[in-house]
C-alpha cells in the first residue's frame, strides 16, 4: 500500500535556531516529491519539488532532500522565524499519473 | 494570476442538514480534486475531475457526497445529510494537466463545523 509517514507530528523551536523534518515513502514506482507549507486557516502552498534524479532542492531558507533509494526526504530550515509555524506536509506522487499521497504533516512552532 | 477561489471560507450547519461548497479552479486547468482534511491529518482525496469528467471517486461516501464540473470549470461539492464526522475543512485543488509534475495550486478552503 502507497503511504507516506512524516516525523516528528510536532516540533517547538526557538526563533533563529534550524530544524529538520523527515518523510518516509512507500510509494512505487516514483515519479515525484514535494514539501509544502500550510499555514492555519489557509490551503497548502508548494515549497519545493524534486524528481528522481535529484538530491538536494533549495528555496530560500528551505532545503529539501532526497534518498530515492531509502525513500527518504528530509526538508531542513534554517534561520527559522516566526513566520515558518505552519504544519508542513510532504506528498508523493507515483508514475503514470497517480495520485498524490499526503503524508500527515509536522506542525512547527516557532516561539520568539 | 488569479489562484484557485473557494466559498464559503466558513459554514455552520447542524447535523442532518445540506450544505455545499464552490469552487473555480485555476483558468485553462483541467484537473480539478477536492480534498477533506482533518484537524491535524493530512488531505485526503474525495473525487478527481479530468475536464467535466470523474477520474477518481473511490473514496467518495456518495451514499451523502456528490460533487459535480459542469462544462469542465467550476465544481460543486455537496453534503446531504451532514454526520458530525463530516467536521473538516474541504480544499479544492486544481492542476494544468494528468501528467508531468501536475503542480497542485490549493485554494484556501471551505471549513465545515457539522453540530
Amino acid at each position: 500500500k502507497n503511504q507516506v509517514e512524516q516525523s516528528p507530528q510536532s516540533l517547538i523551536i526557538l526563533e533563529g535556531k534550524n530544524c529538520t523534518l523527515q518523510c518516509n515513502y512507500t510509494v512505487s514506482p516514483f515519479s515525484n516529491l514535494r514539501w509544502y507549507k500550510q499555514d492555519t486557516g489557509r490551503g497548502p502552498v508548494s515549497l519545493t519539488i524534486m524528481t528522481f534524479s535529484e538530491n538536494t532542492k533549495s528555496n530560500g531558507r528551505y532545503t529539501a532532500t532526497l534518498d530515492a533509494d531509502t525513500k527518504q526526504s528530509s526538508l531542513h530550515i534554517t534561520a527559522s522565524q516566526l513566520s515558518d509555524s505552519a504544519s508542513y506536509i510532504c506528498v508523493v506522487r507515483g508514475n503514470y499519473g497517480q495520485n498524490f499521497v499526503f503524508g500527515p504533516g509536522t506542525r512547527l512552532s516557532v516561539l520568539p | 494570476e488569479a489562484g484557485v477561489a473557494q466559498s464559503p471560507r466558513y459554514k455552520i450547519i447542524e447535523k442532518r442538514q445540506s450544505v455545499a461548497f464552490w469552487c473555480n479552479p485555476i483558468s485553462g486547468h483541467a484537473t480539478l480534486y477536492w480534498y477533506q482534511q482533518i484537524l491535524g491529518q493530512g488531505p485526503k482525496l474525495l473525487i478527481q475531475f479530468q475536464n467535466n469528467g470523474v477520474v477518481d471517486d473511490s473514496q467518495l461516501p456518495k451514499d451523502r457526497f456528490s460533487a459535480e464540473r459542469l462544462k469542465g470549470v467550476d465544481s460543486t461539492l455537496k453534503i446531504q445529510p451532514a454526520k458530525l464526522e463530516d467536521s473538516a475543512v474541504y480544499l479544492c485543488a486544481s492542476s494544468p494537466g494528468h501528467g508531468g509534475t501536475g503542480e497542485l495550486f490549493f485554494g484556501e478552503g471551505s471549513r465545515l463545523t457539522v453540530l
